[in-house]
């Protein structure tokens, strides 16, 4: 079965400080890992795919098929970091659904 | 447009009544989904189109919930005799066509938060 768990339903972290959420997934198959942010207000949206292996914000996320893990992390964290995040999954062959987990509030306090 | 339109943005009914949604995609994007964000249940897929192949319905909890999706565009997620369980925010994303073995990003629109009475 697809499955996504991030364990952490809340984070909250100082600005500045390193900031990781946490993401594990299981998949009989070989996956697509993504991080989806939804700020206050806005309409969910894709920070990053384990695919691009790139960083965006200041965020990379690196795909550990060992552990099932898909952690996001951020050396040092901005007020405008807070936000709810979405890691998710699919499988890797063509247009098919995301399967995602519950979410983690992150939040930067000053 | 810029980017996946829903509408309408709210909706509240009440119980027993039928709802459709409304889902506009990115202009050329082949694939359309549809997902449930719920309390407690987080964000769950509902059913999605892949240009005119026929669509995955897996996610359809009950048989008053269906879809369809015109001329491989627009599409309207329709939810008969709605129960209060029905209640949440509904999202529609599309995608553009894939090319190779990654899938394309989704992108999504606002959602259209219901509310059952």
């Amino acid at each position: 079965a697809q499955r996504v768990t991030q364990p952490e339903k809340l984070l909250s972290v100082f600005k500045g400080a390193p900031v990781e959420l946490k993401c594990n997934y299981s998949y009989s198959g070989s996956p697509e890992l993504f991080w989806y942010v939804q700020y206050s207000r806005q309409r969910l949206q894709l920070l990053l795919r384990h695919i691009s292996r790139e960083s965006i914000k200041g965020f990379t996320a690196d795909l550990n098929k060992g552990e099932t893990s898909f952690h996001l992390k951020k050396p040092f964290a901005q007020e405008e970091d807070s936000a709810m995040y979405y890691c998710a999954l699919s499988g890797s062959e063509g247009a098919q659904k995301l399967v995602f987990g519950q979410g983690t509030r992150l939040t930067i306090n000053p | 447009g810029a980017g996946v339109s829903q509408s309408p943005s709210n909706k509240v009914t009440e119980k027993g009544k039928d709802v459709e949604l409304r889902c506009d995609p990115i202009s050329g994007h082949t694939a359309l989904y549809w997902y449930r964000q719920s309390l407690g249940q987080g964000l769950e897929f509902l059913i999605y189109f892949q240009g005119n192949s026929a669509p995955d319905k897996s996610g359809l909890p009950s048989d008053r919930f269906s879809a369809e999706r015109t001329g491989g565009s627009v599409s309207t997620l329709t939810i008969q005799r709605t129960q209060q369980e029905d209640s949440a925010v509904y999202l529609c994303a599309s995608s553009a066509k894939t090319g190779g073995r990654s899938n394309q990003p989704q992108h999504f629109g606002d959602g259209t938060r219901l509310s059952i009475l």
